[in-house]
């Protein structure tokens, strides 16, 4: 398996721009996770998915912000409108279960300007 | 409301010492506790765990200790080296809610 994977790997968009962020897991893993990583809080879990139902999107900042998970080798993340706020490197991941090793992509690193 | 606490943003270590990277949580109800390596441009990769039934699990060079007393973790890297020198994170799954959450991270730096 190559891993998960997310594209693209970098963004640059201007504010108020839509950004659209993509994942593929790791195949027969059951949860999905979105991180965003932040000097100040670190690894900062925004959404994660259950067999691709929502779980938990209270770490979501704002309503700008919205995740889904049409089947289980897909998901996206999207900031809409985006602000020069929202940069910064948004990880996505994926387990077996929620309490297992977590595997992550490589990162989307995003400027907003 | 940080569950997972690292103190330190950094740590710097001569090569051949050893590094201890610290890490408090405020649950005494978490029982599995990860660490993961994080170089700059990858996504974060696990590195160790601990079950809390175990105060100590060593992997090579890499040892966790688990004092469930003070609610308080730590890795061990001996000896240091070069490369080393990433961020950790330490993290733990939260059960009920079925999520793994991350503290901010300590940045080791290994100088030669």
């Amino acid at each position: 398996d190559a891993g998960v994977i997310q594209s693209p790997r970098h963004e640059v968009t201007e504010m108020g721009q839509e950004v659209t962020l993509r994942c593929k897991p790791i195949s027969g893993h059951n949860s999905l996770f979105w991180y965003r990583q932040t000097m100040m809080r670190g690894l900062e879990l925004l959404i994660y998915f259950n067999n691709n139902v929502p779980i938990d999107d209270s770490g979501m900042p704002e309503d700008r912000f919205s995740a889904k998970m049409p089947n289980a080798s897909f998901s996206t993340l999207k900031i809409q409108p985006s602000e020069p706020r929202d940069s910064a490197v948004y990880f996505c991941a994926s387990n077996l279960r929620w309490n297992t090793e977590a595997f992550f992509g490589q990162g989307t690193r995003l400027t907003v300007v | 409301d940080q569950q997972v606490k690292q103190n330190s943003p950094s740590l710097s270590v001569q090569e051949g010492r050893i590094s201890i990277l610290n890490c408090d949580y405020t649950n005494s109800m978490f029982d599995y506790f990860l660490w993961y390596k994080k170089y700059p441009a990858e996504g974060p990769t696990f590195l160790i765990s601990i079950s809390s039934i175990k105060d100590k699990n060593e992997d090579g060079r890499f040892t966790v200790f688990l004092n469930k007393s003070a609610k308080h973790l730590s890795l061990h890297i001996v000896p240091s080296q070069p490369g080393d020198s990433a961020v950790y994170f330490c993290a733990v799954p939260i059960q009920g809610a079925q999520k793994l959450v991350f503290g901010q991270g300590t940045r080791l730096t290994i100088n030669p």
